[in-house]
This record gives structure tokens, C-alpha cells and sequence, in this order.
């Protein structure tokens, strides 16, 4: 089954840090590039980062960058976000996503990890 | 950074068209691809590289780009159409992925 597993999310205070996990399966991982995706209540999508297929490159949305790290352990079929100096307004829901396949006309989504920062 | 402009939201009554526009300098560069949001729901994507739709995707969904504006159309809108599109592109570089805004359409 092809599908990707958010976990990891939760309340903090401003200013600490977490890592979120995004488990897959059903497809060859280390062939496809990833990103995370976050949507903050009640507002749009805004892409997050993205980190190549073998992790060679990285980039990041112009929030984040300096705080957040995208990393990914492809022995294991998983994704990271190491988010640190945590603000209220990294308070989202956090997705993973692979990068869309031409061949399979797909891309796939997980359920998304609620991340709350807050005193 | 890059933006892509969509308006906030479109109204349709059902089986009419509904199209929803995304403005971005890179746009006649770089391919536009547009998702389906459902509330609390992972987003779905309808159209692909401008104007491809994905197995599955109802044949009422099609795409178009011209310039700096990619349009998603839904002919004969159906209740079900009803929740929030986003486009998504790259900027220049090709490195810095973008949404749009989101449109949020209702079908009534």
C-alpha cells in the first residue's frame, strides 16, 4: 500500500524545538524527492521544504529558513523536520509529501501532524 | 520571494463553469499544477504540467495556461466540486516551490 505516515507533532512552547517523522511505503523511496507542506488553521497551503532524492540538495520557504531542517534517512524510508526557535505562527498542520511522478501522473500526501506552539 | 495570485473564492450554480485563475511572473516558464482541498483533508491533485489530468480526475476538470496566468476550469460543477484550489509552481530557479493563495469555490 502506497503511503506516507506523519508522526510527531504536538504542543511546545515558543522558542523549543521538535522533529517531525514521515514513514513510507509501497514505493522505492530513495528515488523520489520530498517535501514538507504546512497549513496553518484555517489558512492556505504554503510549501515548507523540499530535500532531493539521495539528500544532496536542500531548499527552503523564506519562513523557515535558519530554523528548520529537512533531512532523510533513505535505509529506514523516512523523512525529517527538525524544527527549532519555534513561533506561534509555525503552528500548523504539517504534511508530507513525494514529488509528483510523471510516469504514474501521481504524487502522494500523508494525513498531515499538528504542531501547536504555545505558552 | 515568488506569489501566485488566485482570487479568494468563486461561486457556481450546478452544471455551469466555474474557472479559477493563478497569476505568477514565472508562469510562462515553469508548469502549474493545481490540487482539490476537502476540509480536514490532505489535498488531491486534478490537473498536472498545466493541462494533464490524472487517472481518476472527472473528465468536468481541465487546465490551460497562457503567459503569466494558468486558469483550472471545472465544466458542469457538481456539489461535490464545492472546496478549496490551490495552484502550485515553482519560482525561476525551479528550486523554491510555491502555492497560490487558495480559491474557495461554492457550488449553489
Amino acid at each position: 500500500q502506497v503511503q506516507l505516515v506523519e508522526s510527531g507533532g504536538g504542543v511546545v512552547q515558543p522558542g523549543r524545538s521538535l522533529r517531525l517523522s514521515c514513514t513510507a511505503s509501497g514505493f522505492t523511496f530513495n528515488t523520489y524527492g520530498m517535501h514538507w507542506v504546512r497549513q496553518a488553521p484555517g489558512k492556505g497551503l504554503e510549501w515548507v521544504a523540499v530535500i532531493w532524492y539521495d539528500g544532496s540538495n536542500k531548499y527552503y520557504a523564506d519562513s523557515v529558513k535558519g530554523r528548520f531542517t529537512i533531512s532523510r534517512d533513505n535505509s529506514k524510508n523516512t523523512l525529517f523536520l527538525q524544527m527549532n526557535s519555534l513561533r506561534a505562527e509555525d503552528t500548523a498542520v504539517y504534511f508530507c509529501a513525494r514529488d509528483f511522478a510523471p510516469a504514474d501522473e501521481s504524487d502522494i500526501w500523508g494525513q498531515g501532524t499538528m504542531v501547536t506552539v504555545s505558552s | 520571494s515568488y506569489e501566485l495570485t488566485q482570487p479568494p473564492s468563486v461561486s457556481v450554480s450546478p452544471g455551469q463553469t466555474a474557472r479559477i485563475t493563478c497569476s505568477g511572473d514565472a508562469l510562462p516558464k515553469k508548469f502549474a499544477f493545481w490540487y482539490q482541498q476537502q476540509s480536514g483533508q490532505a489535498p488531491v491533485l486534478v490537473i498536472y504540467e498545466d493541462n494533464k489530468r490524472p487517472s481518476g480526475i472527472p473528465e468536468r476538470f481541465s487546465g490551460s495556461s497562457s503567459g503569466t496566468m494558468a486558469t483550472l476550469t471545472i465544466s458542469g460543477a457538481q456539489e461535490e466540486d464545492e472546496a478549496d484550489y490551490y495552484c502550485y509552481s515553482t519560482d525561476s530557479s525551479g528550486n523554491h516551490k510555491v502555492f497560490g493563495s487558495g480559491t474557495k469555490v461554492t457550488v449553489l
